[in-house]
């Protein structure tokens, strides 16, 4: 069954600006992991953060993890018309079952 | 960094025929590799998890005579599938893992149009 839930679906900014996309998840996790997959490809890992983790940088990407809330943020900044794809988070348990949730479709207009 | 292939990437086929993915890491040993299906502007679905040498896992709801997995070595996996029906047309993802860590490498995946 689906984990997560993205909020926006979709997400249409201009160059430069930040992007924040949501995700919550039902359960306990053990991380939360962001993915980017262009049209029609496969996907590209972007960021782990563990539970015990609250906040994780890289590059342009910020991500941060409330486990009280069981919620995520990814955060885009400066972006570029290249970052136009769509972001999924995904939730691992105890298992090594990775669950997806159902994506924010970003559109960096230039 | 770790690789892993799919082919073919895209495939058309007709109706009652089977088609066959393979899955390959290309530069690493993946003790385990995952199959996920993706329908047009939705998320990725597990459809089942296979481990070398040993049968694979299904998700809920995946009919495991329909969707046919083999990992029959320590770099390749294929899914095959039986007697394809127009619904069954979809984007199919593998990813592995290796036995040294627990990250997920994805495949570029395979586009499937049964007509």
């Amino acid at each position: 069954s689906q984990q997560g839930e993205e909020d926006p679906q979709a997400l249409s900014i201009q160059e430069g600006e930040n992007a924040t996309m949501n995700c919550s998840y039902k359960t306990s996790i053990n991380n939360l992991q962001w993915y980017r997959q262009n049209s029609g490809r496969g996907l590209v890992h972007l960021i782990l953060i563990r539970s015990n983790e609250r906040e994780k940088h890289s590059g342009r990407l910020r991500v941060t993890l409330d486990t009280s809330k069981k919620s995520s943020s990814l955060l885009i900044t400066a972006s570029r018309a290249a970052d136009t794809a769509s972001y999924f988070c995904a939730t691992q348990g105890g298992s090594e079952k990775l669950v997806f949730g159902k994506g924010t479709k970003l559109t960096v207009n230039p | 960094g770790a690789v892993v292939s799919q082919h073919p990437s895209w495939v058309i086929c007709k109706s009652g025929t089977s088609v066959k993915i393979e899955c390959r890491s290309l530069d690493f040993q993946a003790t385990t590799m995952f199959w996920y299906r993706q329908f047009p502007k939705q998320s990725l679905m597990l459809m089942a998890t296979s481990n070398e040498g040993s049968k694979a896992t299904y998700e809920q709801g995946v009919e495991k005579d329909k969707f046919l997995i083999n990992h029959a070595s320590l770099t390749l996996s294929t899914l095959t599938v039986t007697s394809a029906h127009p619904e069954d047309s979809s984007f199919y993802i593998c990813s592995a893992r290796s036995r040294l860590s627990y990250e997920q490498y994805f495949g570029p995946g395979t586009r499937l149009t049964v007509t």
